[in-house]
């Protein structure tokens, strides 16, 4: 099983129309959780950090749910521009050693006009 | 403010050859970390470098090796190159004991095996 999963997609989105999907992960001792966007070709740049109590930024709303250890993002409105790979990301490391990211395999968004 | 680079851009190997890969971080940050990333799959953690000595190790074999400098700088070699080590090598730099999980990556190497 790998430790983070992820449904591939792709999610095809009208324009203006609201998504959601999700991710799970096997460690229950994993520390932080976030959302990572890669564009095609490109690195992966941090979108939000995922908070067990929620969190938004703007059109994005990221929850985690430890008990069942998955970790959700909706996205409202879509953009054309919101057409990425969405990496769920769980940082299992302690902290004194820093940042050791386990990626899921990503899930792909296309916004479509 | 310069953030990680990466040298080369794209790189063509043949079977059994060995490679290095080279990473400059971001400024103010000391750890770096190289993931490897399959086409169609995400990031897998290769290992991460501080003070010279590498912490953490992913699930790689031996062939994989690296090397910080006292800039900071990070280089990546892996050894006897198989077709299966065709991939996009990315690394990424953050500072150490913060573990905001943001770590920024440069823009990676694309390697193919032949």
């Amino acid at each position: 099983r790998k430790e983070v999963e992820q449904d591939p997609g792709p999610f095809n989105v009208p324009e203006g129309a609201t998504v959601a999907f999700n991710c799970t992960y096997s460690n229950s001792a994993s520390q932080s959780f976030f959302w990572y966007r890669q564009d095609c070709r490109k690195e992966p740049k941090l979108l939000m950090s995922v908070y067990s109590s929620g969190n938004e930024d703007g059109r994005f709303t990221a929850q985690l749910n430890r008990a069942s250890q998955y970790i959700s993002l909706l996205i409202r409105d879509s953009k054309l521009s919101d057409s990425a790979t969405y990496l769920c990301v769980v940082n299992g490391g302690p902290r004194a050693a820093g940042n050791k990211l386990t990626f899921g395999g990503g899930t792909r968004v296309l916004v479509k006009p | 403010d310069a953030g990680v680079t990466q040298s080369p851009t794209h790189l063509i190997k043949t079977r059994g050859q060995q490679v290095t890969l080279r990473c400059s971080p971001k400024s103010g940050h000391d750890t770096v970390s190289w993931y490897q990333q399959a086409l169609g799959q995400g990031p897998q953690f290769i290992f991460q470098y501080y003070e010279e000595e590498e912490r953490q190790r992913g699930n790689f074999p031996d062939r994989f090796s690296g090397h910080q400098f006292p800039n900071y700088s990070s280089e990546l070699n892996v050894n006897a190159l198989l077709l299966g080590d065709s991939a996009l090598y990315l690394c990424a730099s953050s500072p150490l004991g913060v573990a905001t999980g943001e770590a920024f990556f440069g823009q990676g190497t694309r390697l193919t095996v032949v």
